[in-house]
């Protein structure tokens, strides 16, 4: 849902291990997801996204699950590298406003060497 | 292909003053965000345009705070008489409209100091 003004949760793993992070959202009728990555200072990056109508979806060491039961959304990260470090945010599209994207809190992920 | 693109990427203004933040969208886009982020928080949505109209500005404060994306020439958020807590990094992004459900790209981000 909505992000609140609370300090981001960090998720540290080790340089080579895989990374799962996860994301609860709010609306039940969004139909559109997508995952972003936002490295300090820049703009987010868009890493990869699903439909409703799916509920897994890979990319390059990427993959997203998506649990419409239980509205969670995750992003693995194979084999995690150093620059992989950054804040992942997930993001929700609304059906009755295909133009707005809903930003999740985010999630800042270190990698451990 | 350039990207999204951004200017300033940083403006410093006083309380009162005006800023005004640009934005021009990728090659063949035609669909214009603009977002708001605080520190250590998500983007959040301020208004949706496309050339000449303004389709959804359900974000935007209702005060000092306009936008606009003209025929020609990039996208312009403005803020008049800004004060401190309008100090934020602003993005923009644009997606192409070709589908209802579509990719927005993003821009790095205009911040902006109110001293």
């Amino acid at each position: 849902g909505e992000s609140v003004g609370l300090h981001l949760p960090t998720l540290s793993v080790q340089e080579g291990d895989n990374s799962i992070i996860n994301c609860a959202y709010s609306n039940s009728a969004s139909d559109y997801f997508i995952w972003y990555k936002q490295e300090s200072g820049k703009g987010p990056q868009f890493i990869i996204d699903i439909r409703s109508n799916m509920d897994k979806r890979q990319g390059q060491r990427v993959t997203v699950l998506l649990n419409k039961t239980v509205k969670h959304l995750s992003l693995q990260i194979a084999a995690t590298q150093p620059g992989d470090s950054a804040v992942y945010f997930c993001a929700e599209n609304i059906l009755s406003s295909a133009s707005k994207i809903i930003f999740g809190s985010g999630t800042r992920l270190s990698i451990r060497p | 292909n350039a990207g999204v693109m951004q200017n300033p990427r940083h403006l410093v203004r006083r309380r009162g003053q005006e800023a005004r933040l640009r934005c021009s969208p990728m090659k063949g886009h035609s669909h214009v965000y603009w977002y708001r982020q605080l520190p250590e928080e998500g983007l959040k949505f301020m208004v949706y345009l496309q050339k000449e109209n303004i389709i959804d500005e359900s974000g935007m404060p209702k005060e000092r705070f306009s936008a606009e994306f003209p025929k020609e020439g990039p996208s312009i958020l403005r803020i008049q008489q800004v004060v401190r807590g309008d100090s934020a990094a602003y993005f923009c992004a644009s997606s192409p409209y070709l589908e209802i459900q579509e990719t927005q790209y993003f821009g790095p981000g205009t911040r902006l100091l109110v001293l």
